[in-house]
């Protein structure tokens, strides 16, 4: 399965603090995603990068993405307790997408 | 404002006894998705519709059908729900395939089989 592992499974921070999560993944992509899920609630994407794209930037987001190591990372700076939510990143490679397993934020006002 | 809507928000029914899920878009996207989240794990793709193209993923149990009527509307139905379909069940949309586009997402709709 192409499906993303993410690490940390669970993070929490302090407000303010920065949130550092991590996603591998096991063939060659085409790009990779992040999107962001508040409880019980649909998924909302954050940022698209391709896989000749080393580095993004939106906002308070900062994603990364080497693929010699097949892996990404997603950084959200100064965060809010409204950063609260779980993270997945998702993969496109040749026509198969997968979201991966997940990590949970809990920023703690 | 443009939006994924999703109904019913939550779905209760009997064990073996058929349940249809409907999402509705006023984005005018080209595809739309259907996803199966269980309880702290990864959705999970069911089948899309690229337009009127009709694409089940390899491991999409038959239990599950699919229906696209128009290009607003798509329905999922559920001809005999079992106690491991219990699941929320996601419903998005794109204006190209989701791996080269953004996929806006509905609510879900939480489905309970007692």
């Amino acid at each position: 399965s192409q499906q993303g592992e993410e690490d940390p499974q669970a993070l929490s921070i302090q407000e303010g603090e920065n949130a550092t999560m991590n996603c591998s993944y096991k063939t060659s992509i085409n790009n990779l995603q992040w999107y962001r899920q508040n409880s019980g609630r649909g998924l909302v994407h954050l940022i698209l990068i391709r896989s000749n794209e080393r580095e993004k930037h939106s906002g308070r987001l900062r994603v990364t993405l080497d693929t010699s190591k097949k892996s990404s990372s997603l950084l959200i700076t100064a965060s809010r307790a409204a950063d609260t939510a779980s993270y997945f990143c998702a993969t496109d490679a040749w026509n198969q997408f997968y979201f991966g397993t997940g990590t949970s934020l809990t920023v703690i006002p | 404002d443009a939006m994924v809507i999703q109904n019913p928000r939550y779905q209760v029914t009997q064990f073996g006894k058929p349940v249809t899920l409907s999402c509705s878009q006023t984005l005018n996207h080209n595809v739309m998705y259907w996803y199966q989240q269980k309880s702290s794990q990864a959705p999970k793709l069911l089948f899309h519709y690229y337009d009127k193209d009709f694409n089940n993923e390899a491991d999409t149990p038959d239990n599950f059908q699919s229906r696209r009527p128009n290009t607003s509307f798509c329905f999922l139905d559920i001809r005999s729900p079992g106690l491991g379909d219990a699941a929320m069940y996601l419903c998005a949309t794109s204006r190209g395939l989701a791996g080269k586009d953004t996929q806006y997402f509905g609510p879900g709709t939480r489905l309970t089989v007692l």
